[in-house]
């Protein structure tokens, strides 16, 4: 059963800009991931944070956690055409591997 | 880096044949792979954990008849389309689980594309 929920599906910036994916999710988690999947392709993990840890960061990524009210959201600054891609969270509720993918969000970064 | 082969990328089949894809972990044994299924413009759905030397642990929904999946060994997974249909047509992908000494990390295939004609 999917786990989170994210937020915006769809979202369409300039390159330059910054782009913000927020994810939720709906039950205790031992960390939150976020991958990449350009179209029709495997995945990439771009970061990785933990239930005790409330932000990190990943050169020009920046992921925050607030597990309060089970949200995560992803920063990408200085957006670039490359990264035009489909951006998902993913949840491990336990150490073990499996993971909760969320929705996603479509990200494309006009140059 | 630890890599995980997934094979074939792409494959066409007929309606009502199966399909045998591979999961392998390539410099590292791998007791816990798992298998998602992807629609086109939507999320990854978990369908099962494959657990090596014993049986997978199917998610809620998922026809375990349909989707066989053999982990004969510590580096191999795989899953089986049995007698596939239009609506089985997918990108599937698998997972595998490295577990270190001190850590565990988890690294994807990198798909498999199914067309079931």
């Amino acid at each position: 059963s999917q786990q989170g929920e994210e937020d915006p599906q769809a979202l369409s910036i300039q390159e330059g800009e910054n782009a913000t994916m927020n994810c939720s999710y709906k039950t205790s988690i031992n960390n939150l991931q976020w991958y990449r999947q350009n179209s029709g392709r495997g995945l990439v993990h771009l970061i990785l944070i933990r239930s005790n840890e409330r932000e990190k960061h990943s050169g020009r990524l920046r992921v925050t956690l607030d597990t309060s009210k089970k949200s995560s959201s992803l920063l990408i600054t200085a957006s670039r055409a490359a990264d035009t891609a489909s951006y998902f969270c993913a949840t491990e509720r336990v150490r073990g591997g499996k993971l909760i993918f969320g929705q996603g969000t479509e990200l494309s970064v006009k140059p | 880096g630890a890599v995980v082969s997934q094979h074939p990328s792409w494959v066409i089949c007929k309606s009502g044949t199966s399909v045998k894809i591979e999961c392998r972990s390539l410099d590292f044994q791998a007791t816990t792979m798992f298998w998602y299924r992807q629609f086109p413009k939507q999320s990854l759905m978990l369908m099962a954990t494959s657990n090596e030397g014993s049986k997978a642990t199917y998610e809620q929904g998922v026809e375990k008849d349909k989707f066989l999946i053999n982990h004969a060994s510590l580096t191999l997974s795989t899953l089986t389309v049995t007698s596939a249909h239009p609506e089985d047509s997918s990108f599937y992908i698998c997972s595998a689980l490295h577990q270190g000494s001190y850590n565990e990390k988890l690294f994807f295939g990198s798909g498999t594309q199914l067309s079931v004609l």
